[in-house]
Formats: C-alpha cells, sequence, structure tokens
C-alpha cells in the first residue's frame, strides 16, 4: 500500500498529558498537510509544510499544537497539554506542488 | 467562518436515480473547487474538480457544474450506486495549488437498492 499512512490509528489520553500523532506522505510527495475534523464537520486545514519548511499555520494552531517535518518526508504533529476540546479526527494529506490532496485515514484522539 | 456550505446534512435516493449534491460558497477568491467522498473509518478522497475557468467538468458517473455568479456548484451522479453511499464533501481553495482548502460540512448520501 503506497498511500498516506498515520499511526496510531486511535488515541485515548487524559487531560493534561502531550500526545504525538505521526503521518507517513505518499513517497514522492513534496507537500503535507494536516486537518482536523470534529463530529458533523469538514476537515478544518491546521498548516501545510513544502519539503520541510512549515510555510502555513492556520490560527487554529494554538501554541499548545506544534508539527515537525524534520527531513521532508514524514511528519508529526504534537498537542501538548491536551484538553478535551482536542478530542477530534486529526487527517494527514499530501501532494505535489500541484496536485490533487490524498488523506490517511486519521487519527482519533479522545481526550478524558 | 463558513465560507463553503453544504446545507444539506443527508440525501437519500433510489438506485438508478441521479443524486445532486450541492455546495454553495461565500468567497468570491475561490477559483478552485473539488469534491471529496468519505466512507467510515477511511480519510476522505479525491472524486472531481474543476476550475472557475470552466462551468462542466465530466467524469464518468460523476458531474460537477459551477455557477460563478450564484457561487455554488453541484455534483451530479448518475445513475446513483448503494456503493456511493457515503459523505461527500465540497471543498475550495484560491490557488490550484489548494494550500489553505475550505471544506463544507458534508452531505451523507444514502443509495438505496
Amino acid at each position: 500500500d503506497t498511500g498516506v499512512s498515520q499511526d496510531p490509528r486511535h488515541k485515548i489520553t487524559k487531560r493534561g498529558q502531550n500526545v504525538t500523532f505521526r503521518c507517513d506522505p505518499i513517497s514522492e510527495h513534496n507537500r503535507l498537510y494536516w486537518y482536523r475534523q470534529t463530529l458533523g464537520q469538514g476537515p478544518e486545514f491546521l498548516t501545510y509544510f513544502q519539503n520541510e519548511a512549515q510555510l502555513e499555520k492556520s490560527r487554529l494552531l494554538s501554541d499548545r499544537f506544534s508539527a515537525e517535518r524534520p527531513k521532508g518526508s514524514f511528519s508529526t504533529l504534537e498537542i501538548q497539554r491536551t484538553e478535551q476540546g482536542d478530542s477530534a479526527m486529526y487527517l494527514c494529506a499530501s501532494s505535489l506542488s500541484n496536485g490533487v490532496q490524498f488523506f490517511g485515514p486519521g487519527t482519533r484522539l479522545t481526550v478524558l | 467562518d463558513q465560507q463553503v456550505k453544504q446545507n444539506s446534512p443527508s440525501l437519500s435516493v433510489q438506485e438508478g436515480r441521479i443524486s445532486i449534491l450541492n455546495c454553495d460558497y461565500t468567497n468570491s477568491m475561490f477559483d478552485y473547487f473539488l469534491w471529496y467522498k468519505k466512507y467510515p473509518a477511511e480519510g476522505p478522497t479525491f472524486l472531481i474538480s474543476i476550475s472557475s475557468i470552466k462551468d462542466k467538468n465530466e467524469d464518468g458517473r460523476f458531474t460537477v457544474f459551477l455557477n460563478k455568479s450564484a457561487k455554488h456548484l453541484s455534483l451530479h451522479i448518475v445513475p446513483s450506486q448503494p456503493g456511493d453511499s457515503a459523505v461527500y464533501f465540497c471543498a475550495a481553495s484560491e490557488t490550484y495549488n489548494n494550500n489553505d482548502m475550505r471544506f463544507g460540512a458534508g452531505t451523507r448520501l444514502t443509495v438505496k437498492p
């Protein structure tokens, strides 16, 4: 399977804990995106990378959120001091510079 | 800010009939529009797109229509099949590079055999 993969698929954590998610994009894709989706809503853009450079961040990305793509391949999204409002599906997508975004299956986060 | 709106949360059609999913947008700078389909436990899958220089794009059973003056687009599926049952998201961006896509809330389509 050469699609976008995300790990873990599900994460349950207690309020105040830190969590980290990983995304492996399609190998030749230079762009990588993170989205958040809550129940009954469409995906909301969080941030994107062109190779290793983080080029844009949404105002939804509070200072508790940090994303990295150190070698321009996989990416991690870390949430520090999780809150119940962080419970959502976190989607990763990748694309070529002028291409359609291909999404991974998502990581469902539940903060108790 | 809901710049992309899908006002019908659900739609049910009979197999073989036409499904019409609607989407409205408010940002006149949007010039590239996409439809994604999402099955449970999977990420959204790209279905079809249209740029603002066109008013129609067709791919097999799927056709997207764009009315720029009305800031409205629609997805037609004909004939509808039970396997089309999924949540359909409309998305828009200001550039073809679609760095910052805005999604609608989705419409759940159910195609009954």
